[in-house]
């Protein structure tokens, strides 16, 4: 039974450019969620979507950064125009409905440089 | 006030002694709550949810949950090397997200 799967596990960008992270919760979940995690630092919650809705985007940053999670493929966070402190441990989870333990996938590594 | 407040550590115990962990919430309303563990550049591992008060146990681990004080501890017994990691205490909020706390830093000395 596959984990959460995200992809890449390391990504690099230059300032300026756009980073696009994919996520595919494990089977039977249909509850995905992503957080960030600086070095030091604790996971910040940024957003909750099931499949084509958004239900809780209260930790996004209100620009840059949008998330989709679409009827059939995985669920992507898209942050435009990247900058240095965008670096940064992305991860994502998934959980079934009526289940609240959320399972993490490996994460990516973003790099800005 | 932080929504889950845990102490930085690190904290360090001996191989074999009781590791004691903790964490304090703000929200009342919170119904559900996780301990996780983080090996350094890995990602988090569920260890422990609860959701009643009292202690549920498993194995090596205990988790206690104190509705009343806002109060959650893991309790590790027989600590060995291979439990040193950052300890990551999660409570639920609104729209059943996990809100995290920074993490508690274990260092188990062989």
């Amino acid at each position: 039974n596959a984990g959460v799967m995200q992809n890449p596990r390391h990504l690099v960008r230059r300032r300026g450019q756009e980073a696009r992270l994919r996520c595919s919760p494990m089977k039977g979940h249909s509850h995905v969620y992503w957080y960030r995690q600086l070095p030091e630092e604790g996971l910040k919650f940024m957003v909750y979507l099931q499949k084509e809705n958004i239900i809780d985007e209260s930790g996004m940053p209100k620009e840059r950064f949008s998330a989709e999670f679409p009827k059939e493929g995985p669920s992507i966070l898209r942050i435009q125009q990247v900058v240095r402190g965008d670096s940064a441990a992305y991860f994502c989870a998934s959980s079934r409905p009526e289940d609240s333990p959320l399972h993490f996938g490996n994460g990516t590594r973003l790099t800005v440089t | 006030q932080k929504e889950v407040e845990q102490n930085s550590g690190p904290l360090s115990v001996p191989e074999g002694a009781i590791a004691s962990l903790n964490c304090t919430y703000s929200d009342r309303g919170s119904q559900s709550f996780f301990w996780y563990r983080q090996y350094s550049g890995k990602s988090p591992e569920l260890i422990m949810f609860i959701y009643s008060n009292g202690d549920k146990e498993d194995g090596r681990f205990t988790a206690q949950l104190n509705k009343a004080s806002q109060y959650v501890s893991l309790l590790i017994r027989d600590s060995q090397p291979s439990d040193s990691a950052t300890y990551l205490c999660a409570v639920n909020g609104a729209t059943n997200k996990l809100i995290f706390g920074t993490g508690t830093l274990l260092a188990v000395q062989p």
